[in-house]
């Protein structure tokens, strides 16, 4: 299995530009969700997803759209990047249902907004 | 709403020197306790799951422990591979999201 899967792993946006960062897993994982991390913030969440059609908002929603139609990918959408946007992302995925709720993170995109 | 306060921010250990790292949480209704393990410019690691007071888990060097308000992180004669950020987070009976301390950022010197 490759896990947690996110690219790009770099990216430079000007103010307003659009983008997506994609997300994919192998786990079969219901529960997917994005985070951002920033230094002295911790890491906030910002969607989450249940099931493939189901999403919802987590912490830090503003300036971001998600979308969930397929078990396996998970993308985030920056419709108009602002530069408080510019942070680490970081996916994570785990079963909704058992014994575990092991969590799994991919490796991250570092974005960065001019 | 849930809270989780890790402290120190940052310690730095002698290659051999044992210490400890705390998280304190408030939840309504813990569902989970977790701790990660973060090295610069990659994705927090799995390390433990607690889900009841008094439970205790180990894994070479680092052991968990669990009481009703906090955890405790505990290093063993930690070694320089040990350097990392160590993440703590918890889960409510309510929720399905995990809300993450800060950090502990633990520098171990030969």
């Amino acid at each position: 299995n490759a896990g947690v899967t996110q690219t790009p792993k770099f990216q430079v946006l000007k103010t307003g530009q659009s983008m997506t960062l994609q997300c994919a897993q192998d786990m079969n994982h219901e529960y997917m969700s994005w985070y951002r991390q920033d230094p002295g913030m911790g890491l906030r969440l910002i969607h989450y997803s249940v099931g493939a059609g189901i999403t919802d908002q987590g912490e830090v929603p503003n300036g971001y759209n998600v979308s969930r139609s397929t078990t396996e990918d998970f993308p985030l959408r920056l419709l108009s990047a602002a530069p408080s946007q510019t942070s680490v992302y970081f996916c994570a995925s785990r079963p909704t249902g058992g014994n575990t709720d092991t969590q799994y993170f991919g490796p991250g995109t570092r974005l960065t907004v001019l | 709403e849930d809270q989780v306060t890790q402290s120190p921010e940052a310690l730095r250990l002698q290659e051999g020197e044992s210490s400890s790292l705390n998280c304190s949480y408030t939840v309504s209704g813990l569902r989970g306790l977790f701790w990660y393990r973060q090295d610069p410019g990659k994705g927090p690691e799995f390390l433990f799951t607690l889900y009841s007071a008094g439970e205790e888990k180990e894994k070479e060097r680092l052991k968990a422990t669990l009481t009703k308000k906090e955890s405790f992180l505990h290093i063993t004669a930690p070694k320089p591979e040990d350097s990392a950020t160590y993440l703590c987070a918890v889960r409510s009976n309510s929720g399905y999201a995990l809300n993450f301390g800060k950090g502990t950022s633990l520098l171990v010197t030969p």
